[in-house]
Formats: structure tokens, sequence, C-alpha cells
């Protein structure tokens, strides 16, 4: 049974252009949470999402990110026109529907540069 | 105030010492509560959940809580040099997505 699965592990992006960072959860598991985690600082929630359902967006900023789960396929950040202050790592992780309260298990990690 | 709180550190212990770390929380609703360990470049990992008052104990790991005083706590007996990570303290919010302390740094000295 494989793990969170996150890519790319490492993405360099020149300012202006689009990120799309990829996760795909842990089989059996439709909840799925992405952080962000700045170097030296802890994990920031960004977005709670179950399949086809965006339940809890208040850690997004307003614009240029965008998140998705699509029935099909892994889910998807997304963040247009990137800048240099979003470099960090972005962590996704996952947890089975048939438990609350579950604790839920991280992907490595796909670490964002801006340049 | 933030959902939840713990001392960044770092903590240092000498090998073979007990580890103390701490976690409050703001949520006085909150059912469950979560550690996780995260070493330097990598993602973190689970170690513990605690749901009812008292303590619980795994191999090293002891993880206490006391939900009257918004307090949870975990204790690593025997530290090693291995266990040195940044240690994460997670709560629930609203029963749904977790959320994060910042985290505290131990460093455990051979």
């Amino acid at each position: 049974n494989a793990g969170v699965m996150q890519n790319p592990r490492h993405l360099v992006r020149r300012r202006g252009q689009e990120a799309r960072l990829r996760c795909s959860p842990m089989k059996g598991h439709s909840h799925v949470y992405w952080y962000r985690q700045l170097p030296e600082e802890g994990l920031k929630f960004m977005v709670y999402l179950q399949k086809e359902n965006i339940i809890d967006e208040s850690g997004m900023p307003k614009e240029r990110f965008s998140a998705e789960f699509p029935k099909e396929g892994p889910s998807i950040l997304r963040i247009q026109q990137v800048v240099r202050g979003d470099s960090a790592a972005y962590f996704c992780a996952s947890s089975p529907p048939w438990r609350m309260n579950t604790e839920a298990f991280f992907g490595q990690g796909t670490r964002l540069t801006v340049v | 105030q933030k959902e939840v709180e713990q001392n960044s550190g770092p903590l240092s212990v000498p090998e073979g010492a007990i580890a103390s770390l701490n976690c409050t929380y703001s949520d006085r609703g909150s059912q469950s509560f979560f550690w996780y360990r995260q070493y330097s470049g990598k993602s973190p990992e689970w170690i513990m959940s605690i749901y009812s008052n008292g303590d619980k104990e795994d191999g090293r790991f002891t993880a206490q809580l006391n939900k009257a005083s918004q307090y949870v706590s975990l204790l690593i007996r025997d530290s090693q040099p291995s266990d040195s990570a940044t240690y994460l303290c997670a709560v629930p919010r609203n029963n749904n997505d977790m959320r994060f302390g910042a985290g505290t740094r131990l460093t455990v000295k051979p």
C-alpha cells in the first residue's frame, strides 16, 4: 500500500510562471490537506478537500492560489504567477473517511523554488 | 490566541534523559490530539494519538492529556541522539482539518 505520493519533489519556477503540485492520497483515503512550510517555520494549513469538494480553504491566499480534488486523479494545488515569497515546502496529507479525528499521513513534500 | 501553541525551543537534553514537550490548544471542544516528528528536510511523521485524559504510553513515548487545562504533552524517556528533531503538536479544528503548532526543536546530546 503506497503512502501519500507527491510530485514533483522539487520544482523550480521563474517569477510569473505557474506551479502545479500534485498529491495522490493513500489508497482508501478521501480527505486531503495541503500545508505550506517556510524554512525554519511550522506547518501552515492551507486547504482541506474531499473528493470534488473544498471543505475549508481558510488558509489559502485569496489570490493566485487554488486547489482541487477531482473524482478521478490526484489533488492539485495550483499557484499562478508565482513570486519569490511562494518559495516553500508544500506538504500534502491524507486521512480515511471512516473515522473522524484520525491521524493524517504526509507525503514527502514538494519543494518549490521561485527564481 | 493561536489555536495550537508550542514552545519553539530549542530544547536540549543529554542522552538518556527525559525530554518533555508541551502544547496548549484553544478549542475546548477538541477531542483528539496528535504528535508528529519532523526531521530536518523531511516530512512530518505521525508518532502518537491521544483522545482521553491521562497518560498513553508507547515504548519510550508517553503522551499526556489534560482537557481541563487544554494541555497535551509528549515525554520521551531514555532520549537518544536519533530523537533529535522538531516535534509538532496537532489538533483537529471543528473535528475536521488538522491544525499544527509551530513545533519544538529537540536536540539530544551524546
